[in-house]
């Protein structure tokens, strides 16, 4: 099976813009998870999309969005980029929602805000 | 909501030697508990995982150990090469539809 893949997977923005980010989970998982990588901060989950509804989210502002659809591929969306948005976004699949269950990476996309 | 916490967050190890990384985890009925490394530059790769109702869980070189009463876990790494090092993250999930969650991350060197 192909894995978890991720596009664009770098970027580069200025402050105020807004950012489409796409990922598409391996094939049979209808859960998409999005997480942020900073330094020192590890992985911070932002939010869980699961049969196209949004499952959890994490503690971030209204700012960063996601959504999914029919096929299981999910976007993630940051308006009015600031600074401190700049980070590696990456998204995880996993099965059928019967949990526990075993969560696989993408390669992440790499976003810059200048 | 569950917190984890992650020790060390740097750890140097000479080749051959043992490294051992330690988790707790605040949710009492959190059930599963997976292992990452994260090579630099490369996604998150799961490399062990252990579920409530296992104590301990061994892959080759690598094992797990999960102590429910004092809600802790720890990835054991023995026979260390250099291709160990990476950053390893800890996580816990409660399986009633919650996210993972993640500790911060411990940065293994291992020195030649």
């Amino acid at each position: 099976k192909a894995g978890v893949t991720q596009t664009p997977r770098y970027l580069i923005k200025t402050r105020g813009q807004q950012v489409t980010l796409s990922c598409s989970p391996i094939s049979g998982h209808r859960s998409v998870s999005w997480y942020q990588q900073t330094p020192g901060q590890g992985l911070q989950f932002l939010f869980e999309y699961f049969s196209e509804t949004q499952r959890n989210k994490g503690n971030f502002p209204g700012r960063f969005s996601g959504r999914q659809f029919s096929n299981s591929r999910s976007e993630m969306n940051v308006s009015t980029l600031e600074l401190g948005d700049s980070a590696l976004y990456l998204c995880a699949s996993s099965g059928t929602g019967q949990g526990p269950y075993e969560q696989y990476f993408g390669p992440g996309t790499r976003l810059t805000v200048t | 909501g569950e917190n984890v916490e992650q020790h060390p967050s740097t750890l140097s190890v000479q080749e051959g030697d043992s490294a051992v990384i330690k988790c707790t985890y605040s949710d009492s009925a959190s059930n599963y508990f997976p292992w990452y490394k994260q090579e630099l530059g490369k996604r998150p790769q799961l490399i062990i995982d252990i579920r409530s109702n296992v104590g301990e869980k061994k892959d080759q070189r690598i094992a797990v150990t999960l102590n429910k009463t004092a809600k802790h876990f720890s990835l054991h790494i023995t026979e260390t090469q250099p291709e160990d090092s990476a950053v390893y993250f800890c996580a816990a999930l409660n399986s009633g539809n919650t996210p993972l969650v993640f500790g911060k991350g411990t940065r293994l060197s291992v020195i030649a």
